[in-house]
C-alpha cells in the first residue's frame, strides 16, 4: 500500500526550532522505512531509516518515530536550520525489496 | 565523487520524438531503478532492475524501456514522446533487499 497525498503540505517553522513532519502507510507488512530530504533542483537524499524491530531510531539531529499500531511514522529535526528547507518524503519498500512507495512529501520551510 | 550520475540535466523535446536519458553509477550496487518525479513533486517508480531481472510498474507505457550494457548502466528509452511525458525523471540505485537508494539529481524533460 501506499501514502500518497494530493497536495504538498508545507511545515513553516522557525530558526532554531523543533520541527516534525509526518508520514502514514498502508501496508502494515511493512518492515523498512526511509526519510528522504529533496532540495530544489536535486534528487532525494537519504537521511535516516528505520527497521520494523524498532520504534526509533536516532542519527545527527534527526529522529524517525515509528507506531506500528497506527501505521505512522514521522521524522524530527532538533534545532531547525535554513539548511533544512526542502521536501521531505517517506518511503517504503514493496514484499520484495526491489521498488520504493514514496509518501507524497511535505515541504519544509524555515524562516529566519 | 558523483555516486549516481544522469545525462543530460536537461532535455527538450518535441512531441513524437525519441529519446534517450543515461544514468550511471560508481557504488557497485546491484540494482539500479528509474523513477518520475510529477509537477506535484509525487515520485513514481517505474522500473527496477539488476542482472538478473527487470521489474515493470504496470503503470507505465510500454514507449518506454530501460537499457543496461552493464551492471553500472541503467539507460532510460522513450519512444513517440508524448505531452504527458514531462516530468522530472531520477535514476537511482542500491544494494539488493532492504538497502537505502541513492539518487542522481535528475534529468528535467520538457516536451513542446
Amino acid at each position: 500500500g501506499e501514502s500518497v497525498g494530493l497536495h504538498l503540505p508545507t511545515l513553516s517553522v522557525q530558526e532554531g526550532d523543533n520541527s516534525i513532519i509526518n508520514c502514514a502507510y498502508s501496508n502494515s507488512a511493512s518492515d523498512y522505512f526511509i526519510w528522504y530530504k529533496q532540495e530544489s533542483g536535486k534528487g532525494p537524499q537519504f537521511i535516516i531509516d528505520i527497521r520494523s524491530n524498532m520504534d526509533k531510531r536516532q542519527g545527527q539531529r534527526v529522529t524517525v518515530l515509528l507506531n506500528k499500531t497506527v501505521k505512522h511514522l514521522s521524522l524530527q529535526i532538533a534545532a531547525t536550520q535554513p539548511g533544512d528547507s526542502a521536501v521531505y518524503f517517506c518511503a517504503e519498500p514493496d514484499n520484495a525489496g526491489n521498488m520504493l512507495t514514496f509518501g507524497g512529501g511535505t515541504r519544509l520551510m524555515v524562516k529566519p | 565523487d558523483t555516486a549516481v550520475s544522469q545525462t543530460p540535466k536537461y532535455l527538450v523535446t518535441q512531441m513524437g520524438n525519441d529519446k534517450s536519458i543515461k544514468c550511471e553509477q560508481n557504488l557497485g550496487h546491484d540494482t539500479m531503478y528509474w523513477y518520475k518525479q510529477d509537477s506535484k513533486k509525487f515520485l513514481k517508480i517505474m522500473f527496477s532492475y539488476n542482472n538478473k531481472e527487470l521489474i515493470i510498474n504496470e503503470t507505465v507505457p510500454n514507449r518506454f524501456s530501460p537499457k543496461s550494457p552493464d551492471k553500472a548502466h541503467l539507460n532510460l528509452h522513450i519512444n513517440s514522446l508524448e505531452l504527458g511525458d514531462s516530468a522530472v525523471y531520477f535514476c537511482a540505485s542500491s544494494q539488493v533487499g532492504n538497502q537505502p537508494q541513492h539518487f542522481g539529481d535528475g534529468t528535467r524533460l520538457s516536451i513542446l
